[in-house]
């Protein structure tokens, strides 16, 4: 069974501040996606890792993938209280029917 | 259209109403889905469809009857719910096969607050 791991869960950080989220999975996968949501709002896709070894990067985040470590990771630079949101990953496994494994979020504030 | 909608944005419910959740789709994706969102933690799959057809139910209990008219439109059958049922319940869509290697990017819908009194 494919479970996925974020962490941290919480992240209290200042503006300007940079951090990294991290997103460890159980079995092997090559595509993982990262998805933000804001509160009471539907979830909003980020990024796309299609291949080990992708980056892809939007604005003061990154976010890249290892296949081999089975760890992705989600970067913030210089953080801005916009980017005050639940961060999700979710990573495709082995069992049909396009099955999405999220891991349990990463709520991220940003304070002035 | 690259967007995902979903009707009513907010219900109330008792628990021996029935209603109905919509959701649609003009992308040409193949595959819908439902989840259930409670606070604080992350999407839960409850039903899969892939080319109109039921691919997956995650055991989910039977007052929920999810159908598929066609492949643009998904709706969510409540019966006799309970107020633990109470959640965010969200669509998503993704393109299928013709989709190549992102045959499995779900795009998601607003969701609808559902609250069970």
């Amino acid at each position: 069974e494919l479970k996925v791991e974020q962490n941290p869960l919480f992240l209290s950080m200042q503006e300007g501040k940079n951090y990294t989220i991290y997103c460890n999975y159980s079995t092997t996968s090559d595509r993982l996606y990262w998805y933000r949501q804001d509160p009471g709002k539907s979830l909003e896709s980020l990024f796309v890792l299609l291949s080990n070894g992708a980056v892809k990067q939007e604005g003061r985040l990154m976010a890249s993938l290892d296949t081999k470590a089975r760890l992705s990771t989600l970067h913030i630079t210089a953080a801005v209280h916009d980017l005050s949101a639940t961060y999700f990953c979710a990573v495709v496994g082995s069992r049909a029917g396009n099955m999405l494994t999220f891991g349990g979020g990463t709520r991220l504030m940003v304070k002035p | 259209d690259t967007e995902v909608t979903q009707t009513p944005k907010h219900l109330v419910m008792g628990m021996t109403n029935k209603k109905s959740l919509k959701c649609e789709q003009h992308m040409g994706h193949r595959a819908m889905y439902w989840y259930k969102q409670k606070a604080k933690k992350p999407p839960e799959l409850m039903f899969v469809y892939s080319y109109e057809k039921l691919s997956i139910n995650e055991s989910v209990p039977s007052r929920f009857s999810p159908e598929c008219p066609n492949s643009s439109l998904l709706n969510l059958h409540l019966h006799a719910l309970q107020p633990e049922d109470s959640a965010l319940y969200l669509c998503a869509s993704s393109p299928g096969l013709a989709g190549g290697r992102r045959y499995n990017e779900q795009f998601f819908g607003p969701g609808t607050r559902l609250t069970v009194l």
